[in-house]
């Protein structure tokens, strides 16, 4: 089965330092991962995904991802956190057996402080 | 540029009545989603399409009928509604091929049930 798991509910981090949420996941076979944001009252928004080759993975808005099979991990991050990015934050995996279908993580929210 | 829209915004139904949510996209993608959004949870996926005249079930389809009769249009049906499908519905769709992966979002239909 596909799943994705964000361990921590809620990150608190202060403007202009460095952010990192948290995604494992648990695929068999080689994962087609996400992350999308979502800001209140809106749809998601894709930021990035990994597919396959270079580990890290930059996306919309300053945003990276690093993709680390050892760990089964998909962390998100940014060198320099703006509080415009404090929203709910989702990662996501596509299933393997049926290209058609997408699991999301719980979600995370972000707060960044001035 | 209009993209996903989803309508109504929000809406309360009585327990036992039925309603239909709306969503159509504007970027003739081929593939369509239904997810629900509960709260503190991940996205669900409800319903599919990969195209007009084809929908298959995603992971929570009890309860709910879809159709998709043009590449427009992917309505979401609820016949008897219950109040365990308070929730905030998603609609979201996406292209074939290279970009299948990258879905874009509709901006939600909350719905409550009493």
């Amino acid at each position: 089965a596909q799943s994705v798991a964000q361990p921590e509910d809620q990150v608190n981090v202060a403007e202009g330092n460095p952010l990192t949420v948290k995604c494992t996941y648990s695929v068999s076979g080689n994962p087609y991962l996400f992350w999308y944001v979502q800001y209140p009252n809106r749809g998601l928004q894709f930021l990035l995904k990994y597919i396959t080759g270079d580990n890290l993975v930059k996306g919309s808005y300053g945003f990276e991802a690093e993709f680390n099979k050892s760990q089964t991990s998909f962390h998100l991050k940014k060198p320099s956190a703006l509080v415009s990015d404090s929203a709910l934050y989702f990662c996501a995996v596509r299933a393997i057996y049926n290209f058609n279908k997408f699991y999301f993580g719980s979600g995370t929210k972000l707060n960044v402080k001035p | 540029n209009a993209g996903v829209t989803q309508t109504p915004k929000f809406r309360i139904l009585k327990i036992g009545q039925s309603m239909t949510l709306q969503c159509t996209q504007d970027m003739n993608h081929n593939y369509m989603y239904w997810y629900r959004q509960d709260p503190g949870m991940g996205l669900k996926l409800i319903y599919y399409s990969v195209g007009a005249g084809i929908t298959d079930k995603g992971e929570v389809p009890n309860g709910y009928n879809v159709s998709r009769s043009t590449t427009e249009d992917f309505p979401l049906r609820l016949e008897l509604a219950a109040p365990s499908q308070t929730s905030v519905y998603f609609c979201a769709s996406s292209s074939a091929g290279a970009s299948q992966e990258t879905q874009y979002f509709g901006p939600g239909t909350r719905l409550l049930v009493l």
